[in-house]
């Protein structure tokens, strides 16, 4: 079955500087790639996505890119605030309809002032 | 406001009991799941439901049940045959097969779960 990993685990940077979380993925039949963001204590919320006949997509501060050949997609933010901390999850559809999905574990993502 | 509910925000339970979580939403999905979240871990799927009548168990689904007799909600019971159930459970919703691709997975703000 599908299975994805997400690296790092923890990442630190100082507000303004960018970060990068990467992710892997097992089943080359998926085609769809979300990014969501978790604070303490809440939902994760949906952030961006990606699907697989795209290898770029930006929204504001934020970006995914996805290169279907090696499997592997990653989220890219720029200018990093203190309100980005949080963990953030990547996930790839699995499934015949594509209707489900493998979670990565996480990274925790702290933004140092 | 649409969304996805889930109700208690907060709930004990004694070992042994049976405890149902809700999850409400109106964004007129048909396919709505449910996962739980230990600390410092990923979602693991437990029940999924694609349509009004049908749900099918995910990768956890021993100690848990779910009925989905409305295609609003779809309410999870942790039984006492789950040995483990302190966690944090999030309820989600997709548009479903009618959405003709994979589509956008949305969150409720989840229900986390002691057992005393």
């Amino acid at each position: 079955g599908e299975n994805v990993e997400q690296h790092p685990s923890t990442l630190s940077v100082q507000e303004g500087d960018s970060a990068v979380i990467k992710c892997t993925y097992s089943d080359s039949a998926s085609n769809y790639f979300p990014w969501y963001k978790q604070e303490l204590g809440k939902g994760p919320q949906l952030i961006i996505d990606i699907r697989s006949n795209v290898g770029e997509k930006k929204d504001q501060r934020i970006a995914v890119t996805l290169n279907k050949t090696a499997k592997h997609f990653s989220l890219h933010i720029t200018e990093t605030q203190p309100e980005d901390s949080a963990v953030y999850f990547c996930a790839a559809s699995i499934g015949n309809y594509g209707q489900n999905f493998v979670f990565g574990p996480g990274t925790r993502l702290s933004v140092l002032p | 406001d649409g969304g996805i509910t889930q109700s208690p925000k907060y709930l004990f339970r004694k070992e042994g009991q049976n405890v149902t979580l809700s999850c409400e939403q109106n964004l007129n999905h048909d396919a709505m799941y449910w996962y739980r979240q230990d600390p410092g871990q990923g979602l693991r799927l437990i029940y999924y439901s694609q349509i009004v009548n049908d749900f099918q168990k995910g990768d956890i689904a021993e100690g848990y049940s779910v009925s989905r007799e409305k295609k609003e909600s779809f309410p999870l019971t942790v039984t006492s045959a789950q040995k483990n159930p302190t966690a944090f459970y999030l309820c989600a919703s997709t548009l479903g097969l009618a959405g003709g691709s994979t589509d956008t997975q949305y969150f409720g703000p989840g229900t986390r779960l002691t057992v005393l």
